[in-house]
């Protein structure tokens, strides 16, 4: 079945420092991609998704390319802030019949220090 | 303003004590669904739901029931918890967004069975 795996955390990072957060799937054909983000006490948002190879999803500084080669979706950020402290969570939706259900990878808890 | 809503936000209850979480969405979305995180897991999907009247388990039904009479409302139900339902819980609505399903979720349910 499909699966999505990404970098276990936690990370911690000084405010301005580069950002990676590794996240590779299975699944058969081209299904979509997502990251989500959880902030502390609420549920989780939207931050980006792609949904063909070669994509780049992006906001909020956030940055993540649609790797089918590599089957990956790596995020990025070029300058983290304190605020970006959370939990996120790297997700993919199926091609074909059943692609309105989300398979989760276990999440990367990020806090970023002043 | 789209948004899903879940009572209640917090939630203490003994084990055998038949509990219900509401959810309502206003996007008037088909696809619901029902999720639980817990540390290192992830979020796993409990129940989800194609359309009113229409439902079907996710990776981890036992122990929980859903209904669909109306399109906007998605409860989940535990007729007799248990210790192990101890979890932090996730109503998501689903709709069609520019080339993939996008999902919306609610503020948690954070659910202690004693």
């Amino acid at each position: 079945g499909d699966s999505v795996t990404q970098m276990e955390g936690p990370v911690t990072l000084s405010e301005e420092a580069f950002l990676t957060i590794n996240c590779t799937y299975t699944a058969t054909g081209y299904p979509s991609l997502f990251w989500y983000v959880q902030y502390p006490g609420e549920g989780l948002q939207l931050l980006l998704k792609a949904t063909k190879a070669d994509d780049k999803g992006s906001n909020k500084g956030f940055e993540a390319t649609y790797r089918k080669e590599t089957t990956s979706f790596h995020l990025e950020k070029g300058s983290v802030q304190v605020s970006d402290s959370a939990v996120y969570f790297c997700a993919l939706t199926a091609s074909g019949g059943s692609n309105y259900k989300l398979t989760f990878g276990k999440g990367t808890l990020l806090t970023v220090n002043p | 303003e789209a948004q899903v809503t879940q009572n209640p936000r917090y939630l203490i209850t003994v084990t055998g004590k038949k509990l219900t979480v509401t959810c309502s969405q206003n996007m008037n979305h088909e696809y619901m669904s029902w999720y639980r995180q817990d540390p290192g897991l992830g979020l796993r999907q409990i129940y989800y739901s194609m359309n009113v009247e229409v439902t079907d388990k996710g990776d981890v039904p036992e122990g929980y029931k859903v209904s669909r009479k109306e399109k906007r409302n998605f409860p989940l139900i535990l007729e007799s918890p248990s210790p192990n339902q101890t979890s932090l819980y996730f109503c998501a609505s689903s709709g069609w967004a520019v080339g993939a399903y996008e999902a919306f979720f609610g503020q948690g349910t954070r659910l202690t069975v004693v």
